[in-house]
């Protein structure tokens, strides 16, 4: 069974570009959550995809946004970037929407913004 | 917002010892409760939950108690080993949410 994997595993920006980050979820599972992981914070949602739709979102402007693909995998894209948005960006798969207690991660994209 | 809370940002412990790690929440509706295991470059690795019907549950050298009444949960990991060394997060979800509700993480040394 395929864990949780993302790609890239670095990735240095400047402000103001545009950046999109990968995640292919665990074999089985039709649901991705994204998270952001600031410096000494912890991890802070985002938003859910399931099915190919967004089925909730966190406190996050819209220049950041998502898509899942038939294969249930997901793309984070996040536009015009800021300072600010240097973190970690994990993604966890569950089974399905109604089982997100059940959540499994990624190792994350280190995403530093100059 | 923050609706859980990690108080202790760091913790050392012996080798052997118990390890008591701590956590609070603020909202009343959250009916699960993990703890994630994350060491640097990777991510957050489930260790252990709790539904909020139980009060107690274990797994081997890990027991996670919850008391509803204070809002409160702790994990404890007895004999803690040099390689529970990690930081360690304490998350929350509703029966019907989708987003976990992390706290700022414990930094757990064990020391040989």
């Amino acid at each position: 069974e395929t864990g949780v994997t993302q790609s890239p595993t670095h990735l240095i920006k400047t402000r103001g570009q545009q950046v999109t980050l990968r995640c292919s979820s665990q074999s089985g599972h039709n649901t991705v959550s994204w998270y952001q992981q600031a410096l000494g914070q912890g991890p802070q949602f985002i938003f859910q995809y399931y099915r190919e739709e967004e089925n909730g979102r966190g406190n996050f402007p819209p220049r950041f946004s998502g898509l899942q693909f038939p294969n249930y995998s997901s793309e984070l894209n996040v536009n015009a970037l800021e300072l600010d948005d240097s973190a970690l960006y994990l993604c966890a798969s569950s089974l399905e929407r109604w089982r997100s207690y059940e959540q499994y991660f990624g190792p994350g994209t280190r995403l530093t913004v100059t | 917002d923050q609706q859980v809370k990690q108080n202790s940002p760091s913790l050392s412990v012996q080798e052997g010892r118990i390890s008591i790690l701590n956590c609070d929440y603020t909202n009343s509706m959250f009916d699960y409760f993990l703890w994630y295991k994350k060491y640097p470059a990777e991510g957050p690795t489930f260790l252990i939950s709790i539904s909020s019907i139980k009060d107690k549950n274990e797994d081997g050298r890990f027991t996670v108690f919850l008391n509803k009444s204070a809002k409160h949960l702790s994990l404890h990991i007895v004999p803690s080993q040099p390689g529970d060394s990690a930081v360690y997060f304490c998350a929350a979800i509703s029966n019907s949410g989708y987003a976990l509700n992390f706290g700022k993480g414990t930094s757990l040394l064990v020391t040989p």
